[in-house]
Formats: structure tokens, C-alpha cells, sequence
């Protein structure tokens, strides 16, 4: 286990187009996160799940965007009917947590264009 | 609401000498404070953390500070080198185990 592992890379899509991003989280951690990071700015938060439970959404978090952890294992971020504005890295962070924070370690990233 | 500041948003500082980014949080209730470094086109990376049971923390040339009643927070980097350039990033935790993050910090280090 070298990590957490986003996929894919890149994506470039169309406005409107309906797009799906995977996180794979170290293998025994239990927390899960989704980032949203522009240029010049930090990571904005956008979800979270203890194991397959999403525990805390967002407000600022539009309808058009679902997560899902079904198995408690990898995590999917789905984004219906882009918009220019969901340009940005999504990052995805997995840690392990029982009674204290402890580091949350990142993936390298979704970099989103919508053209 | 939650919300973390940090300053400055760019630092530039010679080789060797001290660098300072401070952070203030808003949530009491905050008790893990992590500090991220990000290099150009990679992953946040921790770097130091503390907890709020402790007002200082040292790991080699870096060293975190805590004051709870201010709600503030810092980064200091000593003897800094080149290999230090990237953006640092502080977060506060508030007692639900998501983080929340500081706008970020480019710390140039002039060789």
C-alpha cells in the first residue's frame, strides 16, 4: 500500500457533462475526506465518511455533487451538470481515527477543467 | 462559523535565516492544529501537528506553537534552505475530526 491514490489525474469535460472521480484510502483507515482546492487557496472541505457512514456534508456543498463509500473501502465523488465554476483539484484524504485526530494523509489529486 | 486566517500569504526570506506564519482559528472547540507543506504539483504533506494539551511542539528545525486563550497558532522554521520553498498550510481541527484550512502561506527561501 503505497498511499492514497486518486484516478484519474486530470479530467477535462464538457459543461453539463456529468463527471466521477475515485479515491482509493489506505487500506485500514477508517475516515475518508473530499478537498476542493483553487489556485491560491486551501483545501475547502467538502464531505467526510467514517467508514461507509457520510457523517458531515458541506453547506456550501451544491445538490449537484454526491459521494458515496459503499463498502467502506474506496470512495466515488460524482459532479452532475458541470459548471465552469467546479474547476479545481479535488483531493481526497483517508486517517485513521478512534478516540483522537490524527494525520489525514492526501492523494495526489483530480485536477477538473470544465471548458 | 469555522474559519481559519493565516498570514502572511507570502513570505520571502534569506537562506538561513527564521521564517514565521501565524494562523488564528475560530472555533473553541478546536484541538488538533496540523500544519501541511505542499510543493508545486504535489500532495499536502504534514509536516508537525499539535494538540491543544500542549503549547509547543519542536521537530528539528521546525517548531509549533499553541496559545488557546488567543486562539492563535504558528509555524517557525529555522535555518531555512532552499528545499523549504513550497506553500505551508496550517488547519484547526474542531472537535468533529474534519480539518479546516488556513488560506495558505508561499514561503520563498532566497539562496
Amino acid at each position: 500500500d503505497t498511499g492514497v491514490s486518486q484516478d484519474p489525474r486530470h479530467k477535462i469535460t464538457k459543461r453539463g457533462q456529468n463527471v466521477t472521480f475515485r479515491c482509493d484510502p489506505i487500506s485500514e483507515h477508517n475516515r475518508l475526506y473530499w478537498y476542493r482546492q483553487t489556485l491560491g487557496q486551501g483545501p475547502e472541505f467538502l464531505t467526510y465518511f467514517q467508514n461507509e457512514a457520510q457523517l458531515e456534508k458541506s453547506r456550501l456543498l451544491s445538490d449537484r455533487f454526491s459521494a458515496e463509500r459503499p463498502k467502506g473501502s474506496f470512495s466515488t465523488l460524482e459532479i452532475q451538470r458541470t459548471e465552469q465554476g467546479d474547476s479545481a483539484m479535488y483531493l481526497c484524504a483517508s486517517s485513521l481515527i478512534w478516540e483522537f485526530d490524527t494525520e489525514a494523509f492526501f492523494g495526489q489529486g483530480t485536477r477538473l477543467t470544465v471548458v | 462559523g469555522e474559519n481559519v486566517e493565516q498570514h502572511p500569504s507570502t513570505l520571502s526570506v534569506q537562506e538561513g535565516d527564521s521564517a514565521v506564519i501565524k494562523c488564528t482559528y475560530s472555533d473553541s472547540a478546536s484541538n488538533y492544529f496540523p500544519w501541511y507543506k505542499q510543493e508545486l504539483g504535489k500532495r499536502p504533506q504534514l509536516i508537525i501537528d499539535i494538540r491543544s494539551n500542549v503549547g509547543e511542539k519542536k521537530d528539528q528545525r521546525i517548531a509549533v506553537t499553541l496559545n488557546k486563550t488567543a486562539k492563535h497558532f504558528s509555524l517557525h522554521i529555522t535555518e531555512t534552505q532552499p528545499e523549504d520553498s513550497a506553500v505551508y498550510f496550517c488547519a484547526a481541527s474542531p472537535g468533529t475530526y474534519k480539518y479546516i484550512f488556513g488560506t495558505g502561506t508561499r514561503l520563498k527561501v532566497l539562496a
